[in-house]
């Protein structure tokens, strides 16, 4: 039972268009959503979150839109560059839960960024 | 600035082995965790802990023991290989467990029992 899903498995976009990454949710008890960043043969790098006290949150090129009633959540990159391709996981997690302990991830997408 | 280190990096282990994959980090943070990455998924937390002498079972814990003796350290034990514990491997640590504490990621570890 997939309680965060990514359901494409890629993306390609051209160089200074814009990318956008969506989550959905199905967990009501979600409040707190992240975005981690994955070169391969690295680690996952947190990229941005947000908490569901709030619809948006931006920081320079990324901005994550939440939309509580609809349980969708999306990652908006502008302009896109090449050194954005990399498999990008939405994350979620409950307080009530303990937020890090019980972080809950969704399958990933693969942004290429075309030069 | 090493943050957090696991090896080894590779490891082809045969069924039925054992073996223990290292974890340390360096920012003296009180939760450490242990996920798995199965290809084309999500990652999926096996055990975590909370503070040094207290460990606590995540989503998938079955073949898999952890310790957490120091601070510093939170090695992960696997008992009796089996093929469906090929994986890649993630240790992972966040200073508490208050929402906007980021878990930082070691580089992974490239699992495959044969």
């Amino acid at each position: 039972d997939q309680q965060v899903k990514q359901n494409s498995p890629s993306l390609s976009v051209q160089e200074g268009r814009i990318s956008i990454l969506n989550c959905d949710y199905t967990n009501s008890m979600f409040d707190y959503f992240l975005w981690y960043k994955k070169y391969p043969a690295e680690g996952p790098t947190f990229l941005i979150s947000i908490s569901s006290i709030k619809d948006k949150n931006e920081d320079g090129r990324f901005t994550v839109f939440l939309n509580k009633s609809a349980k969708h959540l999306s990652l908006h990159i502008v302009p896109s560059q090449p050194g954005d391709s990399a498999v990008y996981f939405c994350a979620a997690s409950g307080l009530s839960s303990g937020a890090n302990s019980k972080l809950t991830f969704g399958k990933g997408i693969t942004l290429s960024v075309r030069p | 600035n090493a943050g957090v280190t696991q090896t080894p990096k590779f490891r082809i282990l045969k069924i039925g082995q054992s073996m223990t994959l290292q974890c340390t980090q360096d920012m003296n943070h009180n939760y450490m965790y242990w996920y798995r990455q199965d290809p084309g998924m999500g990652l999926k937390l096996i055990y975590y802990s909370v503070g040094a002498g207290i460990t606590d079972k995540g989503e998938v814990p079955n073949g898999y023991n952890v310790s957490r003796s120091t601070t510093e350290d939170f090695p992960l034990r696997l008992e009796l290989a089996a093929p469906s514990q090929t994986s890649v491997y993630f240790c992972a640590s966040s200073p508490s467990r208050a929402p906007g504490n980021t878990i930082y990621f070691g580089e992974g570890s490239w699992l495959t029992v044969v």
